[in-house]
């Protein structure tokens, strides 16, 4: 069975960095695509950014871009998101998210989400 | 980037009833375009995958039709716990994206 389960959220001040988790158990990680995607309060849903299987490529949001690094530690079943200077509008649940087959976008199994709260 | 456009934005319905929601791309998207069920507290499922194949595990009321900008997720004979918000999402834009979601639909207990 498929279970992810993200760590790492919490309230955290304007600026300042965070990193958040995500531990994966019951596929083979490194032969999947990862990805995160947020929905902030009262919001639908926002895709972050994907990372290949073998962590050589990825892809984020312009929302994001230069300030998130996804990553992962296909030797620990591990996948990252580094958020540096968090802004207020990055406040809402991340969703660690595998994706199907050899996709990279076809979310198939989410986690519960962690929420991060960006405020002063 | 690719914009998806959801109607009805919600929807409020009885139990036992059709209900279809809409999902028009702002571009042909081919097949690559799947819908998700999201309750309010719980991650997100996905239900129907490349426009039309039903996950594992979906119950069989729940189909996907459309192919190229225009889609349809039809839930047949409503159950209570059918009662959510509904995403859809594309993801032939990748690489190098963005992947882009629907506004959402949420269908309520009449």
């Amino acid at each position: 069975e498929v279970h992810l389960l993200e760590s790492g959220g919490g309230l955290v001040q304007p600026g300042g960095p965070l990193r958040l988790s995500c531990a994966a158990s019951g596929f083979t990680f490194y032969n999947h695509a990862m990805n995160w995607v947020r929905q902030a309060p009262g919001k639908g849903l926002e895709w972050v950014s994907t990372i290949v299987g073998s962590g050589s490529a990825t892809y984020y949001a312009d929302s994001v871009k230069g300030r998130f690094t996804i990553s992962r530690d296909n030797s620990e079943n591990t996948l990252y998101l580094q958020i540096s200077s968090p802004r207020a509008e990055d406040t809402a649940i991340y969703y660690c998210v595998k994706a199907g087959g050899q996709s990279l976008g076809l979310f198939e199994y989410w986690g519960q989400g962690t929420l991060v709260t960006v405020s002063s | 980037d690719i914009q998806l456009t959801q109607s009805p934005s919600s929807l409020s319905a009885s139990v036992g009833d059709r209900v279809t929601i809409a999902c028009q791309a702002s571009q042909d998207i081919t097949k690559y375009l799947n819908w998700y069920q999201k309750k309010p507290g719980k991650a997100p499922k996905l239900l129907i995958y490349d426009a039309s194949n039903l996950k594992t595990g979906v119950p069989s009321r729940f189909s996907g039709n459309g192919y190229g900008r225009h889609f349809t997720l039809t839930i047949n004979n409503l159950q209570p716990e059918d009662f959510a918000t509904y995403f859809c999402q594309q993801y032939d834009d990748l690489p190098p994206g963005p992947l882009t979601f629907g506004g959402g639909t949420k269908v309520e207990i009449k």
